[in-house]
């Protein structure tokens, strides 16, 4: 069964400093997958995904994410964290075989609290 | 251009009530999701609409129905309202179904009493 597994229910950070957001995922086939940030109150807001090709994918407002594909692993990651960081980011993934492992299925969310 | 925008933003309704909300795509796309997000239980989906037509369905009591029109408008229905229900209910619409990238709106807020 597809699964998305986001370790952290909150992250901590100094502002200034590297951030991390940790995803892992289970799913049969080659994934998809996407990040994305909500702040209070509002929608979710895409980031970046990866489809294929470079492990490394860059988004918007400076994060990036790294595919790993021998240890499942999609890290959401920024150089230097922001205060206006501070929101819920979302992981998600989806299977490339047919039928509901197309389903997007996602993670329950990271609390990131960025510290001034 | 404009995003998906979700109608309306707040809404307080009576258990056994029945509430309407309603989602207007991104110009041009003719993918509607809908979820269901809570503290507890984070994004559930519930369906999605492509061309007028149900392409999947999350696991959710008949309780909870949509539809969409030829515009790509969306409609989410439920009935028979219950405490439980109270989240925030999100609509995502995309160009094409696939789950490749969607738009969210800013949702509406039900609060069941």
């Amino acid at each position: 069964a597809q699964s998305v597994a986001q370790p952290e229910d909150q992250v901590n950070v100094a502002e200034g400093n590297p951030l991390t957001v940790k995803c892992t995922y289970s799913v049969s086939g080659n994934p998809y997958l996407f990040w994305y940030v909500q702040y209070p109150n509002r929608g979710l807001q895409f980031l970046l995904k990866y489809i294929t090709g470079d492990n490394l994918v860059k988004g918007s407002y400076g994060f990036e994410a790294e595919f790993n594909k021998s240890q499942t692993s999609f890290h959401l990651k920024k150089p230097s964290a922001l205060v206006s960081d501070s929101a819920l980011y979302f992981c998600a993934v989806r299977g490339t075989n047919a039928g509901n492992n197309r389903k997007l299925i996602w993670g329950l969310g990271t609390s990131l609290a960025v510290n001034p | 251009k404009a995003g998906v925008t979700q109608t309306p933003r707040y809404l307080i309704k009576t258990r056994g009530q029945q509430v309407t909300l309603s989602c207007s795509p991104i110009s041009g796309h003719r993918s509607v999701s809908w979820y269901q997000q809570t503290p507890g239980q984070g994004l559930q989906f519930l369906f999605e609409y492509f061309s007028e037509t149900q392409r999947n369905k999350g696991n959710f009591p008949g309780r909870f129905s949509g539809r969409q029109f030829s515009n790509s408008r969306s409609e989410m229905n439920v009935s028979t309202l219950e405490l439980g229900d109270s989240a925030l209910y999100l609509c995502a619409s995309s160009p094409v179904t696939g789950n490749l990238g969607y738009t969210f709106g800013s949702g509406t807020r039900l609060t069941v009493v």
